[in-house]
């Protein structure tokens, strides 16, 4: 079946730390690809997307994340984190071959020490 | 530009009474999304609308689920008898485009408890 693993559930870093979040996915073919944010008692807001071009990209806040087909992975990068990153990160994948049905990961929760 | 707007915000119910969530998207938004999330899951599509069209129905549980877009603008979700299961947050999210492979704009949600 289709999937969207995210493997670390729970993430914890001091503030000024660099931050990696995993995503891989187990669609062949062409896919969209998507990282939401969900901030504490807000709603769930694009972070950033890939869609085709450069695999490198660049989103709000300094996040940036890379598309690596040969591994179907989507990794969620900032190079210094903040305490106002704190929040719950998603990251999704839309697939062509599967009727656009769009697959959301079980979530990484993160919590800056400040 | 106003974003989604669901309402209520949160519901407690008991089990086997009925329940009904509202959805407004943002204005020329021909794609509407419906998703429950379980605590500690991400979010799971139910339906997803083009317009008034219903095109992908298949994760929705039809026998107690139900679901309208009329005019195809806002949109409501029905639980007819509602069960502990049910218990998660409904959120609605819509898209411009009707590819469905577009970046999707999520309201708030619904928190739903059923005692």
């Amino acid at each position: 079946a289709q999937s969207v693993s995210q493997h670390n559930h729970h993430v914890i870093l001091s503030e000024a730390a660099s931050l990696e979040l995993g995503c891989n996915y187990s669609y062949g073919g062409t896919v969209n690809l998507f990282w939401y944010v969900q901030y504490p008692g807000q709603h769930l807001q694009l972070l950033l997307k890939y869609f085709s071009g450069d695999p490198l990209v660049k989103g709000i806040k300094g996040f940036e994340a890379e598309f690596i087909k040969s591994k179907f992975s989507f990794n969620l990068r900032k190079p210094s984190v903040q305490w106002s990153d704190t929040a719950e990160y998603f990251c999704a994948v839309i697939s062509y071959s599967s009727a656009s049905k769009i697959i959301f990961g079980s979530g990484t929760r993160l919590s800056i020490r400040p | 530009e106003a974003g989604v707007v669901q309402s209520p915000r949160y519901k407690i119910i008991e089990k086997k009474q009925p329940v009904a969530f509202w959805c407004n998207p943002i204005s020329g938004h021909n794609t509407l999304y419906w998703y429950r999330q379980n605590l500690g899951q991400g979010p799971e599509l139910l339906i997803r609308y083009e317009n008034e069209e219903a095109v992908d129905d298949s994760q929705l549980p039809k026998d107690r689920f139900s679901a309208e877009r009329l005019k195809g603008v806002d949109s409501t979700l029905k639980i007819q008898p509602a069960e502990l299961g049910d218990s998660a947050v409904y959120l609605c999210a819509s898209s411009s485009g009707t590819s469905g492979r577009d970046t999707q704009y999520f309201g708030p949600g619904t928190r739903l408890t059923v005692l």
